[in-house]
């Protein structure tokens, strides 16, 4: 019963190095989601993909790009880290509309 | 553009007394959820309220939905230290189903 799994849990990054955070589902889920979590602001959303073979930019997408790689796989790639994408990252997936969504256990990421 | 608010932010309160954790979001929606989160830990998922009027309850906590208000509220009956944490409501909005988050309330429970 893994639900969703992140892989790295901690990552350190210096400004301008590049990186990809894995997300994994073995709930047969259509969709999935990447958000970030900063201090004092909930959650929000970059990225998600509705249905494998499909992505569509969240609430905060700028300086991030993402791939579907099939129906269990949603990586969100970093081509040049900032420091103000230090967050924390979750990967969401969920069946349908009315279902619930289940997160993973997070990535903390610091750009230094 | 859809907006979700909580209050309180931040919530210190003694054993054993009630309060409620408020959640207005700006647009119709029918599905709101309600979430837990320990620090350093993912979240946890609490409550799904699906049609108006709802009302869920899991030991101490209790969860409702007004769609026509656009209001969920949390109420936490007789306090337990162990609910000290993170409660953070989320709207599931439009067709192509996000979920959009409060801010979180942090909740403190004093012995």
């Amino acid at each position: 019963n893994a639900g969703v799994t992140q892989t790295p849990k901690f990552q350190v990054l210096k400004t301008g190095q590049s990186m990809t955070l894995q997300c994994a589902q073995d709930m047969n889920h259509n969709s999935m989601y990447w958000y970030r979590q900063d201090p004092g602001m909930g959650l929000r959303l970059i990225y998600y993909s509705a249905s494998e073979g499909t992505t569509d930019k969240g609430e905060v997408p700028n300086g991030y790009n993402v791939s579907r790689l099939n129906k269990r796989e949603f990586s969100l790639r970093l081509e040049s880290a900032a420091p103000s994408q230090t967050s924390v990252y979750f990967c969401a997936s969920s069946e349908s509309r009315g279902g619930g969504y289940t997160f993973g256990s997070g990535t903390r990421l610091t750009v230094v | 553009e859809l907006k979700v608010e909580q209050n309180p932010l931040f919530l210190s309160m003694q054993e054993g007394k009630n309060y409620t954790i408020y959640c207005n979001y700006s647009t119709t929606s029918d599905r709101l959820y309600w979430y837990r989160q320990d620090p350093g830990k993912s979240l946890e998922s609490l409550f799904v309220l699906l049609s108006n009027g709802a009302v869920k309850q899991e030991g101490r906590l209790m969860a409702s939905l007004d769609t026509k208000a656009r209001l969920s509220t949390l109420h936490i009956t007789a306090a337990v230290h162990d609910l000290s944490a993170t409660y953070f409501c989320a709207v599931d909005s439009g067709s192509a189903r996000q979920l959009t988050f409060g801010s979180g309330t942090q909740l403190t429970v004093l012995p």
